[in-house]
């Protein structure tokens, strides 16, 4: 099991472009969200799904979409990149039991 | 309602000196999960909670959920090297998971 897979692992992008972060998961869990985490910060949801079809909005989604067309993908997409983007992003499947689990997290820089 | 408070945001330890976080509710949780992430690293669950005044080990971690089920408290005793990292809370929210802010362990040798 490769668990929750997050690609890439870094990224640089200019104001203004645009980027998706993949995430996909094997464990076949129904939940899955995806976090941004400043520096020596806490992790703040932006978006989060509860099966395939189904996403809503966390506490910061505004710049972001996000689309669930399968149980295992959870793409997350920046349109318009700026500044205030910059972090580090994860991305969390949970099975409805116990403990969510992260992938290994996307370090984004928009300059 | 939905936010977990963790104080303190930070911490420093002379390696061996004993470490405790704890996390707040205004709420009372159906439960509470701690996580460790460790630096430069992602998350990882360590433990989850669901009984009033439940008190759970891990070796020389301690955790306990409060009577109210409002707060939680992680505690380390005989802090290690190995134990540097950023302790959070986490908490169900309708489909949700919140996370506190955590609180920044740093331990000196």
């Amino acid at each position: 099991n490769a668990g929750v897979t997050q690609t890439p692992k870094f990224r640089i992008l200019k104001i203004g472009q645009s980027m998706t972060l993949q995430c996909t998961q094997d464990m076949n869990h129904n939940y899955m969200y995806w976090y941004r985490q400043d520096p020596g910060m806490g992790l703040k949801l932006i978006y989060y799904s509860v099966g395939a079809g189904i996403t809503d909005k966390g506490e910061v989604p505004n710049g972001y979409n996000v689309s669930r067309s399968t149980t295992e993908d959870f793409p997350l997409r920046l349109e318009l990149a700026a500044p205030s983007q910059t972090s580090v992003y994860f991305c969390a499947s949970e099975g409805g039991t116990v403990e969510a689990f992260f992938g290994q997290g996307t370090r984004l820089t928009v300059v | 309602g939905q936010q977990v408070m963790q104080i303190p945001q930070y911490q420093h330890v002379q390696e061996g000196e004993d470490f405790t976080t704890y996390c707040n509710s205004s709420t009372t949780l159906s439960n509470i999960q701690w996580y460790k992430q460790r630096p430069g690293g992602h998350p990882v669950f360590l433990i989850q909670l669901v009984k009033s005044g439940e008190v759970k080990k891990q070796k020389r971690l301690t955790f306990q959920f409060g009577e109210a089920k409002k707060n939680s408290s992680l505690h380390i005793t005989a802090t290690q090297t190995t134990d540097v990292g950023t302790y959070f809370c986490a908490r169900e929210y309708g489909n949700k998971l919140v996370f506190g802010a955590g609180t920044i362990l740093r331990v000196k040798s």
